[in-house]
């Protein structure tokens, strides 16, 4: 399979305690996204990245919130000292640069985050 | 910044029916229209989009919709089959593509053999 992984699935956590989540974009995609979507809700924008140069952060982005991508390849986003509002669904995207004839953005399936 | 409204939150529908959804958007530099599927435990899908340079688009049983003038854009499926039961996201962009886009609330669709 060739879309964008996202690891792992599910994830529960006490409350305070750290997590991280990876995301592998397709390959030829140098566009990468972090959105969080809660319950019945649409997802809301987190993050960007174009190869390894993060070019945007929304508010939502607190400073327990951290994302990378070292190589421009995979990305990670840590939550540290977990909260219980944190608990949603972290989706990951990739997609082509602007100027390519198809820059759509495909998602992965997400991770879970549930803090108890 | 943008903010994207989507109706009806919630949509049954009887098989073979037709099935719209609404959504308004208040950025006015938006150019960039996407529509999502999302079943259950998946991510978006994409399936279908249109660009502020034409006014609507078709493919197959969908098509979308778009009025610069009012912010309104609008997705349409013909003919709705039990596998399009699903949550449908509208979302704008300004970036011309696939950047910074902003969701609506969802619509849940069901369709009713």
């Amino acid at each position: 399979d060739t879309g964008v992984s996202q690891d792992p699935r599910h994830k529960i956590t006490k409350r305070g305690q750290n997590v991280t989540f990876r995301c592998d974009p397709i390959s030829e995609h140098n566009r990468l996204y972090w959105y969080r979507q809660t319950l019945g809700q649409g997802p809301e924008f987190l993050t960007y990245f174009q190869n390894e140069a993060q070019l945007e952060k929304s508010r939502l982005l607190s400073d327990r919130f951290s994302a990378e991508r070292p190589k421009g390849s995979f990305s990670t986003l840590e939550i540290q000292r977990t909260e219980q509002g944190d608990s949603a669904m972290y989706l990951c995207a990739s997609s082509t640069p602007p100027g390519t004839q198809n820059t759509e953005a495909f998602f992965g399936q997400g991770t879970r985050l549930t803090v108890v | 910044g943008e903010n994207v409204e989507q109706h009806p939150s919630t949509l049954s529908v009887q098989e073979g029916d037709s099935a719209v959804i609404k959504c308004t958007y208040s950025d006015s530099a938006s150019n960039y229209f996407p529509w999502y599927k999302q079943e259950l435990g998946k991510g978006p899908q994409l399936i279908i989009d249109i660009r502020s340079n034409v006014g609507e688009k078709k493919d197959q049983r969908i098509a979308v919709t778009l009025n610069k003038t009012a912010k309104h854009f609008s997705l349409h499926i013909t003919e709705t089959q039990p596998e399009d039961s699903a949550v449908y996201f509208c979302a704008a962009s300004d970036s011309g593509g696939y950047q910074k886009v902003t969701f609506g609330t969802g619509t849940k669709l069901q369709v009713i053999p």
